[in-house]
């Protein structure tokens, strides 16, 4: 019930394209949903986060979609560049607490 | 502003061996976090600290792992005696709420164990 199920493990994704990657939860107590970015030998770096009382975010190219009832929320990355390739990771927490992350998404996209 | 800043970035020990990683987070930030990263995994939450104080250490190892922040600033984290599965990047990150939001990492400190 603790877990936070991402997908895919990786993605290819031409420039210019649309990246999307999905996660699921199952704790209904989650109420904070981040995604993190993080390059080789850096530590994550906070993207973009949602609360369940929205179901669209928008900051720039990211995008985060979410579904309560479904318990899912994705983050879309439009106009995808080079420079996005990085490993990403949604999360989750009860009020910030005790945050989940998911196993990650490694980005590759392609010039 | 300055980030969360980790020492030392790497390190190298032989199992059995005790090793310590310190943090200082962001001025003014009062919750603390150790994360343990193994490769290819998402961040796993050890401890989280508010000021000085321990809000969860539900995931801690114990009987291996410690894990203190004085003065509710600077902190330590600590293992002894390693194991081979110790090996991983330990993070250290700070939030300014005392829910956890908002997280900045420092830059980890990469654990080897031989």
């Amino acid at each position: 019930q603790q877990q936070v199920k991402q997908s895919p493990q990786s993605l290819i994704v031409q420039k210019g394209g649309i990246s999307i990657i999905n996660c699921a939860y199952e704790n209904t107590a989650f109420d904070y949903f981040p995604w993190y970015q993080q390059f080789p030998g850096k530590g994550p770096a906070l993207l973009i986060a949602i609360r369940p009382d929205v179901s669209e975010k928008k900051e720039g190219r990211f995008t985060i979609s979410f579904n309560k009832s479904a318990k899912q929320f994705s983050l879309h990355i439009m106009d995808s560049q080079p420079g996005d390739s990085a490993t990403y990771f949604c999360a989750a927490s009860p009020g910030g607490f005790k945050t989940i992350f998911g196993a990650g998404t490694r980005l590759f996209v392609k010039a | 502003e300055a980030g969360v800043a980790q020492s030392p970035r790497y390190k190298i020990i032989e199992k059995r061996q005790s090793v310590a990683f310190w943090c200082n987070p962001i001025s003014g930030h009062a919750t603390l976090y150790w994360y343990q990263q193994i490769l290819g995994q998402g961040p796993k939450l050890l401890i989280q600290f508010q000021n000085n104080g321990v809000v969860d250490d539900s995931q801690l190892p114990k009987d291996r792992f410690s894990a203190e922040r004085l003065k509710g600033v600077d902190s330590t984290l600590k293992i002894q005696p390693a194991k081979l599965e110790d090996s991983a990047v330990y993070l250290c990150a700070s939030s300014l709420s005392p829910e956890g939001y908002e997280q900045y990492f420092g830059p980890g400190t990469r654990l080897t164990v031989t």
